[in-house]
């Protein structure tokens, strides 16, 4: 059964600094994942997925992931934050033939100026 | 514009009370489902749909219904809401050949009291 595993409900950074955002996973079958993103009060937004072909993924807003299937992990990035990455972010993974989506519990992330 | 919309987006009601929330998707996908979100837990799967008329469980389906009677159409029934209802609720879309691919809709908040 797939699982996706993130490290640290809460994550602060300063302004400018790298963002690292924690995503291990689980599958029985090779993945696709995905990285979202919600904004307080709103919907979740596709940032960036894996499915299967460069294992460095690039998203919207400079954010990027690399699939590393040697640690089954795929950790979110940004080289420097900005106020407005403030948000919750789901890394999720492909469910199967149910065709759901096995989201973490999040990380909300919080960007200090 | 491409999107899959909610309603009502706020909602609260009391013990027992039927209530429905509708979701529409206007980008003809065949699968269809919903999620619920609490703190903590992520999103978790309720129901889906694979196209019209097929309908199945998710992994958290007691106390809901769905119907597809239509194929841009995916309400979720609550017949006898209880406060352990009380969550935030997201109806997503894909197409057949490209289940991953979710669009999510902006949510709706239920407080059932």
């Amino acid at each position: 059964a797939q699982s996706v595993t993130q490290l640290g409900s809460h994550v602060s950074v300063s302004e400018g600094a790298l963002v690292l955002l924690r995503c291990n996973y689980s599958s029985s079958v090779p993945p696709y994942l995905f990285w979202y993103v919600q904004y307080p009060n709103q919907g979740l937004q596709l940032l960036l997925k894996y499915t299967s072909a460069a294992t460095l993924v690039k998203g919207i807003n400079g954010f990027e992931a690399e699939f590393k299937k040697s640690e089954t992990s795929f950790h979110l990035t940004k080289p420097s934050a900005h106020m407005s990455d403030a948000a919750e972010y789901f890394c999720a993974v492909s469910g199967g033939s149910q065709g759901n989506l096995i989201f973490g519990k999040g990380t909300k992330l919080s960007v200090k100026p | 514009e491409a999107q899959v919309t909610q309603n009502p987006r706020y909602l609260i009601t009391v013990t027992g009370k039927k209530l429905t929330v509708t979701c529409s998707q206007n980008m003809n996908h065949e699968y269809m489902s919903w999620y619920r979100q609490d703190p903590g837990l992520g999103l978790r799967q309720i129901y889906y749909s694979m196209n019209v008329e097929v309908t199945d469980k998710g992994d958290v389906p007691e106390g809901y219904k769905v119907s597809r009677k239509e194929k841009r159409n995916f309400p979720l029934i609550l017949e006898s809401p209880s406060p352990n209802q009380t969550s935030l609720y997201f109806c997503a879309s894909s197409p057949r050949d490209s289940l991953n691919e979710q669009f999510f809709g902006p949510g709706t908040r239920l407080t059932v009291l």
